[in-house]
């Protein structure tokens, strides 16, 4: 399978400990973004990364929030401290070049808070 | 900032009909993308379709085609003899200078 892949997909944590969601973009794609989705609600924007420099982060992203690509293949997206409002799908995406092609998408990384 | 705007939570469509879902939104950049992607059940999100902003004949892949109205800033999508495997949430989104900005998507229900 040569796609975006996202572990776990799956992931229920207590309030207060800290989690962390790997992705795995498509192997020839530099450029590497991660997502929120909410029930009803279109994906949110979180950062991006082109090769190994994240380039944008968003208002979202909280302190809580760190997002690495360290050697410019994989990334991490880890969460401290969690909070309910944190429960969420966290979706991953890689693109060859931004805009000019499509970027695709993993399947996402299912975060309950409880 | 852009902004993308679906005003249809929801549709529904009989199937072999035809249906249009509609997508605003709000830029002032001249060289742009706009995507419309799909989003079954299982959750990932697959392109249907794209146009870029500098053409103006109109996306088509297969029973999908848009009707893209620059000046109206308007991107809808149309799906032709639609399908029980057409049952999904559509987003609109865009994309410039930034990364992808989605909608709040469509709800497409398809009646047997």
């Amino acid at each position: 399978d040569t796609g975006v892949s996202q572990d776990p997909r799956h992931k229920i944590t207590k309030r207060g400990q800290n989690v962390t969601f790997r992705c795995d973009p498509i192997s020839e794609h530099n450029r590497l973004y991660w997502y929120r989705q909410t029930l009803g609600q279109g994906p949110e924007f979180l950062t991006y990364f082109q090769n190994e420099a994240q380039l944008e982060k968003s208002r979202l992203l909280s302190d809580r929030f760190s997002a690495e690509r360290p050697k410019g293949s994989f990334s991490t997206l880890e969460i401290q401290r969690t909070e309910q409002g944190d429960s969420a799908m966290y979706l991953c995406a890689s693109s060859v070049l931004q805009g000019r092609t499509e970027a695709f998408f993993g399947q996402g990384t299912r975060l309950t808070v409880v | 900032a852009q902004t993308v705007t679906q005003s249809q939570p929801e549709m529904s469509v009989q199937e072999a009909e035809t249906v249009t879902l509609s997508c605003t939104y709000d830029t002032s950049e001249s060289d742009y993308y706009l995507f419309w992607y799909k989003q079954p059940p299982s959750r990932q999100m697959i392109l249907v379709i794209r146009q870029e902003a500098y053409k103006q004949q109109n996306a088509t892949e297969n029973r999908f085609s848009v009707n893209f109205q620059k000046a109206a800033k308007s991107f809808s999508l149309k799906i032709s003899d639609s399908q029980l495997g057409d049952a999904a949430m559509y987003f609109c989104a865009y994309t410039g200078n930034t990364p992808l900005v989605f909608g709040k998507g469509t709800r497409l229900s398809v009646i047997a």
